[in-house]
């Protein structure tokens, strides 16, 4: 079947660090990949997504890349703010059906100053 | 991208009542979504409401315990009935937009 596997959080980092969030799926076919962030007391937001094998996505000063050969998404960040501080989502979209969003469980970043 | 609301934004409810959730977009659109984020866990795909005709429900929801209506284009409700602590979860509904799905700021329900 479809999953995605998150690293369990939080993840507690010092501004200007550096940040790697793993990401992990299981899908047949060609999955798109996305990030989605949640910041407090707000809804999912896109972040940035990659659609094909070795696509780049970025925003924002994040970017995570389509590793097809280690079925991996993960997300990096050169240097994180405190304003980052959010609920990161890894999900995938099977490519037999492109609106069934499948989640991975979130890893919430704390950034302090 | 389209801009989503929902009501109640959080609720705390007894065992064995029933709640119902709101959910407004402010444009048309054809499919909507309605998610659970229970705590710790991912979000799960409840069911599918298109306008017009019933709702698809994922393996393991069931009409009778979550029953969606979708009078037009811009407008869905979830109801949670017969509820239980099991059901204590954020519910988020969400559309499909030209690149990706947008989301709602969610439905925190605290069932005691």
């Amino acid at each position: 079947g479809n999953s995605v596997t998150q690293m369990e959080g939080p993840v507690t980092l010092s501004e200007e660090a550096f940040l790697t969030i793993n990401c992990t799926y299981t899908a047949t076919g060609y999955p798109s990949l996305f990030w989605y962030v949640q910041y407090p007391g707000e809804g999912l937001q896109l972040l940035l997504k990659a659609t094909k094998a070795d696509d780049k996505g970025s925003n924002k000063g994040f970017e995570a890349t389509y590793r097809k050969e280690t079925t991996s998404f993960h997300l990096e960040k050169g240097s994180v703010q405190v304003s980052d501080s959010a609920v990161y989502f890894c999900a995938l979209v099977p490519s037999y059906n492109t609106d069934k969003l499948i989640f991975g469980t979130g890893t919430r970043l704390q950034v302090f100053p | 991208s389209a801009v989503i609301s929902q009501k109640p934004s959080r609720d705390i409810c007894q065992r064995g009542t029933s709640l119902t959730i709101q959910c407004q977009v402010d444009s048309q659109v054809t499919m909507m979504f309605w998610y659970r984020q229970q705590p710790g866990q991912s979000l799960t795909l409840i069911a599918t409401a298109n306008q017009g005709s019933e709702a698809t429900y994922e393996s393991g929801f069931v009409i009778d315990k979550f029953p969606i209506s979708r009078p037009n284009l811009t407008f869905s409700t979830l109801t949670v009935s017969n509820m239980s602590p099991e059901d204590s979860s954020i519910y988020l509904c969400s559309v499909v937009g030209r690149e990706t799905q947008y989301f709602g700021p969610g439905t925190r329900l605290l069932v005691l």
